[in-house]
């Protein structure tokens, strides 16, 4: 079965500062795809990034970066000079190859203060 | 381009009674997914439909049913109305079926049921 965890719950931080979000998943599958969204209070999920798991290159964009670690079953995330718009509570997904579903993580509550 | 659309926004129902909630997909995508996010928790997958014939269901009991129509629209029912199905209520659509494929969401039903 297959299995997302983000250990953090809550994390707050003040504007400028980097944050990184960690993601570990469980899967039997070989070929695979992590995600991460982004859903801020109007609740409406917003896609981030794609990795496909023959993929481990890590990719930056704009202030956000990804570090995908199959020997370590991770795909952290980290934004870079956090900013006030970033406080959302964050996503990572996990979906093997042949499947229908999404199966997310209990998400993570970032809160940048100015 | 509208994006992912979903009607109503909020609603409130008492235990016992039945529910419909709608989604309009993206012009042009036939896959439409239905998510339950309890408050606190990540989405959990309920179906999926594609070319208007299920082609996933997650682990939810017999009074949850969706269709989708031949315009890509569908509805979620759910009968019997518990307290527990208060939660927020997720669509998304994508150009085919398979979790794999980018999925767009809409901002969500909220459902209480008092």
């Amino acid at each position: 079965a297959q299995k997302v965890t983000q250990a953090q719950t809550e994390i707050s931080v003040v504007e400028k500062e980097d944050v990184t979000l960690d993601c570990v998943y469980e899967t039997r599958d070989t070929t695979y795809y992590l995600f991460w969204y982004k859903q801020p209070p109007s609740g409406e999920l917003v896609f981030l990034i794609r990795r496909n798991s023959f993929d481990e290159q890590n990719e930056i964009s704009g202030r956000y970066s990804w570090n995908f670690q199959k020997s370590t079953s991770s795909f952290n995330f980290t934004i870079t000079a956090s900013q006030v718009v970033d406080s959302a509570v964050y996503f990572c997904a996990l979906s093997e190859a042949d499947d229908y579903k999404l199966s997310f993580g209990a998400g993570t509550t970032v809160t940048v203060r100015a | 381009d509208a994006g992912v659309t979903q009607s109503p926004t909020h609603l409130i129902k008492t235990r016992g009674q039945q529910v419909t909630l709608r989604c309009s997909p993206i012009s042009g995508h036939k896959s439409v997914s239905w998510y339950q996010q309890v408050l606190g928790q990540g989405p959990q997958f309920i179906f999926q439909y594609y070319e208007k014939e299920e082609r996933g269901r997650g682990n939810f009991p017999d009074r949850f049913s969706a269709r989708q129509f031949p315009n890509y629209s569908s509805e979620l029912n759910v009968n019997a109305l518990l307290l527990g199905d208060s939660a927020l209520y997720l669509c998304a659509s994508s150009l085919r079926a398979g979790a794999y494929n980018e999925q767009f969401f809409g901002p969500g039903t909220r459902l209480t049921v008092l």
